[in-house]
């Protein structure tokens, strides 16, 4: 079974200061990982994704992600948060196929704040 | 641009009431799904549905019916509401295979069981 652990229910950081989201997922073959933010009372928004190759994945609004096999993690980073990025962000897994049994698993979520 | 509906965006039921929670998408996807979000749990499963006419169960399946009657529109059905099931409803969208996968989900629906 696959899954996804983000250790993290609430980050705080001041604006214009650097940010890594932690992610680490559980699946036994090359899992598509991705990233998905929630702002206040909006559903989810697809961030960015990996499938292949490079594993740092460039995303929207700065965001950034590497994926490392080794340590089954994919962490989010930014180089310098705003204040529109307070948000809830989720990790999810998936297994790399797309057919009917097609399944995301979601982490329970890390509630990013950003202070002035 | 894709879009993904959901009606209401809110409601309060009764338990042991009948809730139908409504999602239609513009997206020509065949694949639709319904999660619920609980603080602390994030995003599980409920059902979903890779074809018109047929549903499948996610992980949590139970008190839950699901209904897909065209393409577009699928629909969540508690026949008897309970307390427990108080949380925020989402549907989303996908479209089949290649390297997409990726969901489109509705604004979520907000639903009080009291």
């Amino acid at each position: 079974a696959q899954s996804v652990t983000q250790p993290d229910a609430r980050v705080t950081v001041s604006e214009g200061a650097s940010l890594q989201l932690r992610c680490k997922y559980s699946y036994s073959g090359t899992p598509y990982l991705f990233w998905y933010v929630q702002y206040p009372r909006q559903g989810l928004q697809l961030l960015l994704k990996y499938y292949s190759g490079d594993p740092v994945v460039q995303g929207v609004n700065g965001f950034e992600a590497e994926f490392i096999k080794s340590n089954s993690s994919f962490h989010l980073r930014k180089a310098s948060v705003h204040w529109s990025d307070s948000a809830v962000y989720f990790c999810a897994v998936s297994q790399n196929s797309g057919g009917s049994n097609y399944k995301l698993t979601f982490g329970k979520g890390t509630l990013l704040t950003v202070t002035p | 641009e894709a879009a993904v509906t959901q009606s209401p965006r809110s409601k309060v039921a009764v338990t042991g009431g009948k809730v139908t929670l409504s999602c239609h998408q513009t997206n020509n996807h065949d694949y639709m799904y319904w999660y619920r979000q609980d603080t602390g749990h994030g995003l599980r499963l409920i059902h979903y549905s890779y074809v018109a006419d047929s549903t499948e169960k996610g992980d949590i399946p139970d008190g839950y019916k699901a209904s897909r009657p065209s393409q577009e529109n699928f629909s969540l059905i508690l026949e008897l509401a309970s307390l427990s099931q108080t949380a925020v409803y989402f549907c989303a969208s996908r479209d089949w295979g290649g390297s997409q996968n990726t969901l489109y989900f509705g604004a979520g629906t907000r639903l009080s069981v009291l």
